[in-house]
């Protein structure tokens, strides 16, 4: 069965440092997709980046960069130069790859809050 | 291209009561995916439809809930009797086929059973 694993409840970083959200996964498919995204506190789901199974670079998206280590199955996620906006609730996902089977499934989150 | 729009955001109902929340896709997504969330089990995917068919409904919570797709621009989630158990926030979401694709979510509905 599929799994999204996100050991971090809450995490806490000082505006302006770097900070890893960590996700492993658990699949015995070949073809996936994993997926961030971010809930703020207002409460919508905003897609932040992705990263493909076959990919062999990590993504990278403006400060958003995807540390996917496919033999370990981790993908974390990296925000740099933190912002006070980036305090949210940020979600690991996975998507199979095989059509019309190719359900999302989220992990439980990390809240981060961003200190001035 | 409006998004993924929900009908409507805030919902207050009394047990017992029908509750319908509405969704249209973004034009041209061939998935949607209905979703609640709560504090106490975090985003929990209930149904989702491909072409309009469903795919999978192994997340519907038991018979009181049913979700419907006669188009591929309107969607209904309907909870009849509704309980306080339900009260959450659902979300719909739309996408195109494939691992590669990133669903893109509605606003939501927060909906409170009395």
């Amino acid at each position: 069965a599929q799994k999204i694993t996100q050991t971090q409840p809450g995490m806490f970083v000082q505006e302006k440092e770097a900070v890893t959200l960590d996700c492993t996964y658990d699949t015995s498919d070949q073809s996936y997709g994993l997926f961030w995204y971010k809930q703020p506190s207002s409460g919508e789901m905003i897609f932040l980046i992705y990263q493909g199974s076959y990919d062999e670079q990590n993504a990278t998206e403006g400060r958003y960069s995807l540390n996917f280590q496919k033999a370990r199955k981790s993908a974390n996620l990296v925000i740099s130069a933190s912002q006070l906006g980036d305090s949210a609730m940020y979600f690991c996902a996975m998507r199979r790859g095989e059509i019309p089977y190719d359900k999302v499934i989220f992990g439980p989150g990390t809240s981060l809050s961003v200190i001035p | 291209d409006a998004g993924v729009i929900q009908s409507p955001r805030h919902e207050v109902t009394e047990m017992g009561q029908e509750v319908t929340l509405r969704c249209k896709p973004i034009s041209g997504h061939d998935y949607l995916f209905w979703y609640r969330q709560t504090m106490m089990r975090g985003l929990e995917l209930l149904i989702y439809f491909n072409n309009n068919v469903p795919i999978d409904d192994s997340g519907m919570p038991e018979d009181r809930f049913s979700a419907k797709m006669p188009n591929a621009s309107f969607s209904t989630l309907k909870i009849q009797p509704s309980e306080p158990r339900d009260s959450a926030v659902y979300f719909c979401a739309s996408s195109l086929a494939g691992g590669l694709n990133e669903q893109f979510f509605g606003p939501g509905t927060r909906l409170t059973v009395l």
